[in-house]
């Protein structure tokens, strides 16, 4: 079965701080990986999507991937409380079909 | 606008009743697929299909229909609720390939008696 850990959190980080959200996956073939903000009750939305090696930013969110550790990050830098939400990693296998994690809860703290 | 729209939103029904959740894409995607989501277990996939009367299951299929008539509309039937299928439910849908994001419908709350 394929699969997508995250950490189920909640990650407590103080406003301004860097946030670090991380997400494994079990299949090699696995070939773009997606970042969802995900608000009590609301729909997900995506922040960014990756899928090469290496970094990728976009204003304050960096994803990062490492295919060989089947390993995916975020991070966000400069947290605002408006952060405070689940992120939700999600993969898209070989056969097109998206896998998603249990979600991560941040809470940012004024 | 370009969206994905779910009906109805919030639903409250009794066991065994036959009820149809909606969904329907204007953005002439070829996936689309079926979500629920509860306290503490995260998004997970009911049904998806890759286009066109090309359906799979899921994670929990189980109690769920779907069809793909259509491309634009992707319909989920639960021929015999119950309590136990109450839970918020997405819709979403992706164009095909690998580089491409899923867009979310609104949700629907469903409430099984």
């Amino acid at each position: 079965q394929k699969e997508v850990e995250q950490n189920s959190g909640p990650l407590s980080v103080p406003e301004g701080a860097i946030a670090s959200l991380n997400c494994t996956y079990s299949d090699r073939g696995s070939q773009s990986f997606f970042w969802y903000r995900q608000y009590s009750g609301k729909s997900p939305e995506l922040i960014m999507f990756i899928y090469s090696n290496g970094d990728k930013e976009d204003g304050r969110f960096t994803a990062q991937l490492n295919k060989a550790s089947q390993y995916v990050s975020l991070l966000i830098r400069d947290s605002q409380p408006s952060d405070s939400a689940t992120y939700l990693c999600a993969v898209k296998d070989y056969g097109q079909n998206f896998v998603f994690g249990p979600g991560t809860r941040l809470s940012v703290l004024p | 606008e370009a969206q994905v729209t779910q009906n109805p939103r919030y639903l409250i029904t009794v066991t065994g009743k036959k009820l149809t959740v909606t969904c329907s894409q204007n953005m002439n995607h070829e996936y689309m697929s079926w979500y629920r989501q509860d306290p503490g277990l995260g998004l997970r996939q009911i049904y998806y299909s890759m286009n066109v009367e090309v359906t799979d299951k899921g994670d929990v299929p189980e109690g769920y229909k779907v069809s793909r008539k259509e491309k634009r509309n992707f319909p989920l039937i639960l021929e015999s609720p119950s309590p136990n299928q109450t839970s918020l439910y997405f819709c979403a849908s992706s164009l095909a390939g690998y580089y491409n994001e899923q867009f979310f419908g609104p949700g629907t709350r469903l409430t099984v008696l």
